[in-house]
């Protein structure tokens, strides 16, 4: 079984620079997530995707950054402009649909975003 | 909101030593409760998990875990710990129910070093 795919895996920009971050998840999952994890911390939940529907979207700053989920399977994360605090590794994950198999996320191996 | 404590950010051992981890969470409700790990250059990948009935779960490569319902405490164990063991360490918290139905929120990670 394929895993989450994400691209790129690494990106250096400028502030004030505007980059973009993709996602295909496992086939078949319903649900996706963008996770921001900044250097010595957890993964902090961005935005969360139920097929293309946003669930949860109450950490993203928006305005800033912003993402979509066209036609309910890849997606991509946007952050314009950039600032020098969001610098970290952006992780993609996904998961079943809801029910208790919904509870596993399956992540990928993120995009690590350096802003000078 | 919720939150989630490790204990440790960082614990180095010997071959062969036992490994407790420490994990608190800040919720009432109904919660799963996870332990992710992270091998160098690898993606995040589920350890162990625990949804309900016997509060002491097995997960891989010799990992064990305890929920203590009464001390909001999910502590992972391994009894003799080896040099690939050496990971950064997450421990997570599902919340399975109220207004942030679906959200998984981690702690700040532990970093552990094994010595041959």
């Amino acid at each position: 079984e394929a895993g989450v795919a994400q691209s790129p895996r690494y990106k250096i920009i400028e502030k004030r620079q505007s980059v973009a971050f993709w996602c295909n998840p496992i086939s078949g999952h319903a649900t996706l997530y963008w996770y921001q994890q900044i250097l010595g911390q957890g993964p902090k939940l961005l935005i969360q995707f139920q097929n293309n529907g946003v669930v949860d979207d109450s950490q993203l700053p928006k305005d800033r950054f912003s993402a979509e989920r066209l036609k309910g399977v890849d997606s991509t994360l946007k952050i314009q402009p950039a600032k020098l605090e969001d610098s970290a590794v952006y992780l993609c994950a996904s998961s079943l649909t809801r029910g208790t198999s919904s509870y596993e996320q399956y992540f990928g191996p993120g995009t690590r975003l350096t802003v000078t | 909101a919720q939150s989630v404590s490790q204990h440790n950010h960082h614990v180095i051992l010997s071959e062969a030593a036992s490994l407790e981890l420490g994990c608190n969470y800040s919720y009432g409700g109904t919660v799963n409760l996870f332990w992710y790990v992270q091998y160098p250059g690898q993606h995040l990948q589920l350890l162990l998990k625990y949804f309900s009935g016997d509060p002491l779960v097995k997960g891989i490569k010799g990992f064990e875990a305890e929920f203590i319902k009464s001390k909001f405490s999910f502590n992972l164990r391994k009894p003799s710990v080896q040099w690939s063991d050496t990971a950064e360490y997450f421990c997570a918290v599902f919340n399975a129910g109220g207004t942030s139905y679906g959200k998984l929120t981690f702690g700040q990670g532990t970093i552990l070093t094994v010595h041959p």
